[in-house]
């Protein structure tokens, strides 16, 4: 099965700095992987995904990761920090399991942002 | 892009009481949809799926005369949490499957603040 490790609960940056939220995967297949954001109160919103192809995805609001499979890695990275990114994050391994699709989250890290 | 909403986004009830949530897809059709569980602070975790004319797939560990999943159309799922106590106090979201299946993305609703007294 597979499973998502998110290194950091809390990450904390300055606005204008440099944002990377760490997710490594587990899978014994060729992984599908996606990262969301979650703001208050609110549902999931796509931020980007990996499937096959170009291992480096850009994503909406200037976001972007890069699929390392020797590392097993799928970070998360945004070159200057906006006061708006404030939200958790998660990262999410798309896994078939006996049939049935679903996709596995990590816990989630929270990002904030300081003025 | 694909929207999904959920109704109520927010309610109360009394220990006790049934309540239903509805999940729609507004602008595509959606023949599987997901009903996730989130505790404060912590990830999604997924409950059912739900299939447009099936029975729901429920995840190990989750009640399935507890928490009633019907999609009766392809843009319309409902979970209904019967005989709710305090503890199924949580935040509900559901997402709908946009396309095929596979690594099609999945579109979440807003989410619904279920508070049991």
């Amino acid at each position: 099965a597979q499973s998502v490790t998110q290194l950091g609960s809390h990450v904390s940056v300055s606005e204008g700095a440099l944002v990377l939220l760490r997710c490594n995967y587990s899978s014994s297949v060729p992984p599908y992987l996606f990262w969301y954001v979650q703001y208050p109160n609110q549902g999931l919103q796509l931020l980007l995904k990996y499937t096959t192809g170009a291992t480096l995805v850009k994503g909406i609001n200037g976001f972007e990761a890069e699929f390392k499979k020797s590392e097993t890695s799928f970070h998360l990275t945004k070159p200057s920090a906006h006061m708006s990114d404030a939200a958790e994050y998660f990262c999410a391994v798309y896994q078939l399991d006996g049939g049935s699709e679903k996709l596995v989250f990590g816990k989630g890290t929270k990002l904030t942002v300081n003025p | 892009g694909a929207v999904v909403s959920q109704h109520p986004s927010r309610v109360i009830c009394k220990s006790g009481t049934s309540v239903k949530i509805e999940c729609r897809s507004l602008d595509f059709q959606a023949t599987t949809m997901f009903w996730y569980r989130q505790f404060p602070k912590q990830s999604l975790m997924l409950m059912a799926t739900s299939n447009e004319g099936s029975k729901a797939t429920y995840e190990q560990g989750v009640e399935k005369d507890k928490f009633l999943i019907n999609h009766a159309s392809l843009t319309l799922s409902t979970l209904t949490v019967t005989s709710a106590h305090p503890e199924d106090s949580s935040f509900y979201i559901c997402s709908a499957l946009a396309g095929g299946g596979g690594t099609d993305t999945q579109y979440f609703g807003p989410g619904t603040r279920l508070t049991v007294l």
